[in-house]
């Protein structure tokens, strides 16, 4: 079965500096990752996709990620974080027509 | 223009109650899904539909019946309501890669 996950509950990082958000995955065959970010009381919002192409995959709000298939890892970074950034994300894999998540990383920005 | 709404936003209920939650998108996707989020913020698939069929059903209790009247909407009745099933509910729905999603139901049981 196709799984991710997401070695870190939390990731704190100053403002303007850059982040990283760790995702590792199992899969049988090619993966095809996403990441999700979920706003306090909100749903989740898709931020980009891996699906096959460039290995490193550019989204919104300035994230970007890189698949690298020897370490079986998608980490999410963005080369300057705000505090608007501080929010909830997922690494998800697709597996037979439904998102398989990761357990989430809390991502704290401080001013 | 709400892309995926769900109704309620809040559900407080007793256990042994039963309880329904909408769900309809304006996207014109033929894929609707319900995922669970724990307490602990776990996501889990509960139900998938495809053009109002079922396509996937993740060892849900029975107590749980999703119904889809048209492909536009995916609603999700549960009946005899336990304490366990207090959790944010989320609907979505996809024209295949990427799921957009509502912005959740909190259901608690007392």
């Amino acid at each position: 079965a196709q799984s991710v996950a997401q070695p870190e509950d939390q990731v704190n990082v100053a403002e303007g500096n850059p982040l990283t958000v760790k995702c590792t995955y199992s899969v049988s065959g090619n993966p095809y990752l996403f990441w999700y970010v979920q706003y306090p009381n909100r749903g989740l919002q898709f931020l980009l996709k891996y699906i096959t192409g460039d290995n490193l995959v550019k989204g919104s709000y300035g994230f970007e990620a890189e698949f690298n298939k020897s370490q079986t890892s998608f980490h999410l970074k963005k080369p300057s974080a705000l505090v608007s950034d501080s929010a909830l994300y997922f690494c998800a894999v697709r597996d037979t027509g439904k998102l398989i998540f990761g357990q989430g990383t809390t991502l704290q920005v401080k001013p | 223009d709400t892309a995926v709404s769900q109704t309620p936003k809040y559900l407080v209920t007793q256990m042994g109650n039963d309880k329904s939650i909408k769900c309809e998108q304006n996207l014109g996707h033929d894929t609707m899904y319900w995922y669970k989020q724990d307490s602990k913020k776990f996501l889990k698939i509960m139900f998938s539909y495809n053009n109002k069929e079922l396509i996937i059903n993740e060892t849900v209790p029975n107590r749980f019946s999703p119904k889809s009247p048209d492909k536009a909407h995916l609603n999700l009745h549960i009946n005899s309501l336990e304490l366990g099933d207090s959790a944010v509910y989320f609907c979505a729905s996809s024209p295949g890669q990427v799921l957009t999603f509502g912005s959740g139901t909190r259901l608690t049981v007392v």
